[in-house]
C-alpha cells in the first residue's frame, strides 16, 4: 500500500514563527503536493513538485515556500506564520507519466497559529 | 479555467436510504479526468474512482455507482442502501492532462451524514 506520512497531526505555533511541515511517501512517486483545507473552501493547492528540486506554484502560494531535496520528502515552509494560516494541511503524492494517476493523501496536519 | 461545483453542502439520510451526490464541472480541455474522494472523520482522503473524458460508461462498485454525462458536464455519485460508515465528506475533483502538470481542482465537498 502507498503510504504518505506527515510529521505531525496537530501543531500549535505562534505568530511570526518559522514552521516546517514534513511529508514523506514510500512509493517512489514523482509528484508531490501540498494542499490546505478550510471549511467551505474545500482543498486548495499551495505548491506541487514533479521532481527533486523542482516546484510549481499552485493556486495559493503566497506566504509559503517548499523544498524537495529528496524524492520521497516534500516540505512546506511558513516563513513567518500568521493567524490566517491556521488550517488543515494535506500532503499528497502520485505517479507521473502519460496517464493521470490518482493522488494518495497523508492524514493531514492541523496547524493552529496563535 | 477549471471549476468543480458541488452544490450540496450537507446531506442527511436515514440508514438504508439511497443518496446521490451531485458534481458539475467546467473545463475547456477535451482530455480530462474526474475523481471522487472520501474523507472520513479521521481526516485522510481516500480515492474512490477515476474517470477519463473519453469513457462515459457508468460504473458500479458494490453499493457505489457513478453516472458520468458529458452532455451536462456532470459526474454524480450514488450510494445505495447507505450505512453509517458512509458518513464522511465527499469531494469531486477534476484533473487535466497537460505537459507533466497533473493538478487537481477540487469541489468544496459534500458532507454526508447517515443516521442510524
Amino acid at each position: 500500500d502507498v503510504k504518505v506520512t506527515q510529521s505531525s497531526r496537530y501543531l500549535v505555533k505562534r505568530t511570526g514563527e518559522k514552521v516546517f511541515l514534513e511529508c514523506v511517501q514510500d512509493m517512489d512517486h514523482e509528484n508531490m503536493f501540498w494542499y490546505r483545507q478550510d471549511p467551505g473552501l474545500g482543498l486548495r493547492l499551495i505548491y506541487f513538485s514533479y521532481d527533486v528540486k523542482m516546484k510549481e506554484k499552485g493556486d495559493i502560494p503566497e506566504g509559503y515556500s517548499v523544498s524537495r531535496e529528496k524524492k520521497e520528502r516534500f516540505s512546506l515552509i511558513l516563513e513567518s506564520a500568521s493567524t490566517n494560516q491556521t488550517s488543515m494541511y494535506l500532503c499528497a503524492s502520485s505517479l507521473r507519466g502519460t496517464r493521470a494517476y490518482e493522488q494518495y493523501f497523508g492524514p493531514g496536519t492541523r496547524l493552529t497559529v496563535t | 479555467a477549471q471549476k468543480v461545483t458541488q452544490a450540496q453542502t450537507e446531506i442527511s439520510v436515514v440508514e438504508k436510504e439511497d443518496v446521490t451526490l451531485d458534481c458539475v464541472y467546467e473545463t475547456r480541455d477535451t482530455t480530462y479526468y474526474l475523481f471522487w474522494y472520501k474523507q472520513p472523520p479521521s481526516g485522510e482522503l481516500v480515492f474512490l474512482i477515476r474517470r477519463n473524458s473519453f469513457d462515459e460508461q457508468n460504473e458500479i462498485s458494490g453499493r457505489y455507482s457513478w453516472n458520468f454525462q458529458k452532455s451536462t458536464s456532470s459526474f454524480n455519485f450514488t450510494i445505495t442502501a447507505s450505512q453509517v460508515v458512509d458518513s464522511a465528506v465527499y469531494f469531486c475533483a477534476l484533473m487535466f492532462s497537460g505537459a507533466g502538470s497533473y493538478q487537481l481542482t477540487f469541489g468544496k465537498g459534500t458532507k454526508l451524514s447517515v443516521i442510524p
